[in-house]
């Protein structure tokens, strides 16, 4: 298996812009995850989902966040629209649900730079 | 304070040495799992120990865990250059998958 795969890799932009961010999970994982990484406030988790409904969106900061995991293959973080303080590393990380034992597997991650 | 807090914030070591970290939490938990970082790169898992569990080994990761104290500690024995990374605890609240990540310890080691 590939891994979890997340594209772009990097996005430059500019303040005002939609930025999407995508991700591919494990398959066979029935939950997806997205982070967010800074060093002033670590690793942060925004939003997972479990079988493609959304559980849990107390992380996600400001309704200029939104996500979406359309089936269970795709998932997508959309900021809309972007300011500098959403410059982060974000993650996304899927794991099989068994349980007690939930080890989570994460993407390389997408580096946005808000200018 | 978040609900995982690495202690130190960054060690520095010469290889071949052992490496300590500790990590300390607020809640009952489920599980405490350890996971490194390194530069650029996403985090990977390395061990996951249950509440009902005080130690386990993998390799030369040591981990315990101390539920009355709400603590764990990871060890790395002999140390080499590639175990460079940050490492972060991560823990789960009992019924919920959600992770809570600690703020990591930057470990260095120095060939």
């Amino acid at each position: 298996d590939a891994g979890v795969i997340q594209s772009p890799r990097h996005e430059v932009t500019e303040m005002g812009q939609e930025v999407t961010l995508r991700c591919k999970p494990i398959s066979g994982h029935n939950s997806l995850f997205w982070y967010r990484q800074t060093m002033m406030r670590g690793l942060e988790l925004l939003i997972y989902f479990n079988n493609n409904v959304p559980i849990d969106d107390s992380g996600m900061p400001e309704d200029r966040f939104s996500a979406k995991m359309p089936n269970a293959s795709f998932s997508t973080l959309k900021i809309q629209p972007s300011e500098p303080r959403d410059s982060a590393v974000y993650f996304c990380a899927s794991s099989l649900n068994r349980g007690r034992e939930n080890e989570q597997f994460f993407g390389p991650g997408t580096r946005l730079t808000v200018l | 304070s978040q609900q995982g807090e690495e202690d130190p914030q960054a060690l520095s070591i010469q290889e071949g040495e052992n490496a300590t970290m500790n990590c300390s939490y607020k809640t009952s938990i489920n599980n405490l799992q350890w996971y490194r970082q390194n530069s650029g790169r996403g985090l990977v898992h390395l061990i996951l120990i249950r509440s009902n569990e005080r130690e386990k080994h993998s390799g030369r990761l040591r981990v315990t865990l101390d539920t009355s104290k709400k603590s764990s500690s990871l060890l790395i024995t002999a140390s080499r250059a590639a175990d460079t990374a940050s490492y972060f605890c991560a823990t789960d609240a009992r019924g919920n998958e959600k992770l809570t990540f600690g703020t990591g310890t930057r470990l260095t080691i120095i060939p």
